[in-house]
């Protein structure tokens, strides 16, 4: 069974683009959460989609926003690019849902830079 | 408000030398504790999830124990291979999702 996969990679920008990121989830699952990790923050949430609905939203500028396909791939989308913003962003999925006591599986993340 | 706190913040063993790791949390109704180990530049991989006061789970050099505060990751005689970042996570209260303790980033010294 594949695992989650994330791309690009890797990432390079300049402040004020912006940038968009791609996420498919094991096949199955209908759950797809986001997170921003850095050093000095550890993992922060950012949103999670079920079914294509958005469930829940961390607390992230609305520059931060996502959306959800009928195949529960999912898409992330950063405008207004901050210097801020430089961080390994990961995907999780699972089937029932982050907040359900289920354990997420996650993609090995986009490392974003922002120049 | 943190909810989940881990320390120390990194560790340093050398190899064959046991130790522990803690991860105290604060939500109540607790509806699970994981442990992820997390590899540079990877995403985090799932080790345990504990869910009542007294259980333990183990594998390989790793065993993980919980009571209603706290949680422990004893490894024991460590190789260098478990040199990585040790994450725990709980889902607090209501349909919410997992928030993530800042690690523990242990380096195992041949």
């Amino acid at each position: 069974k594949a695992g989650v996969t994330q791309t690009p990679r890797y990432l390079i920008k300049t402040r004020g683009q912006q940038v968009t990121l791609s996420c498919s989830p094991i096949s199955g699952h209908r759950s797809v959460s986001w997170y921003q990790q850095t050093p000095g923050q550890g993992l922060q949430f950012l949103f999670e989609y079920f079914s294509e609905t958005q469930r829940n939203k961390g607390n992230f500028p609305g520059r931060f926003s996502g959306r959800q396909f009928s195949n529960s791939r999912s898409e992330m989308n950063v405008s207004t690019l901050e210097l801020g913003d430089s961080a390994l962003y990961l995907c999780a999925s699972s089937f029932l849902g982050a907040g359900t006591g289920e354990k997420l599986f996650f993609g090995s993340g986009t490392q974003l830079s922002v120049l | 408000e943190d909810q989940v706190t881990q320390s120390p913040e990194a560790l340093r063993l050398q190899e064959g030398e046991s130790s522990s790791l803690n991860c105290s949390y604060t939500v109540s109704g607790l509806r699970g504790l994981f442990w992820y180990r997390q590899d540079p530049g990877k995403g985090p991989e799932f080790l345990f999830t504990l869910y009542s006061a007294g259980e333990e789970k183990e594998k390989e050099r790793l065993k993980a124990t919980l009571t209603k505060k706290e949680s422990f990751l004893h490894i024991t005689a460590p190789k260098p291979e478990d040199s990585a970042t040790y994450l725990c996570a709980v889902p607090p209260t209501g349909n919410t999702p997992l928030v993530f303790g800042k690690g523990t980033r242990l380096s195992v010294i041949a």
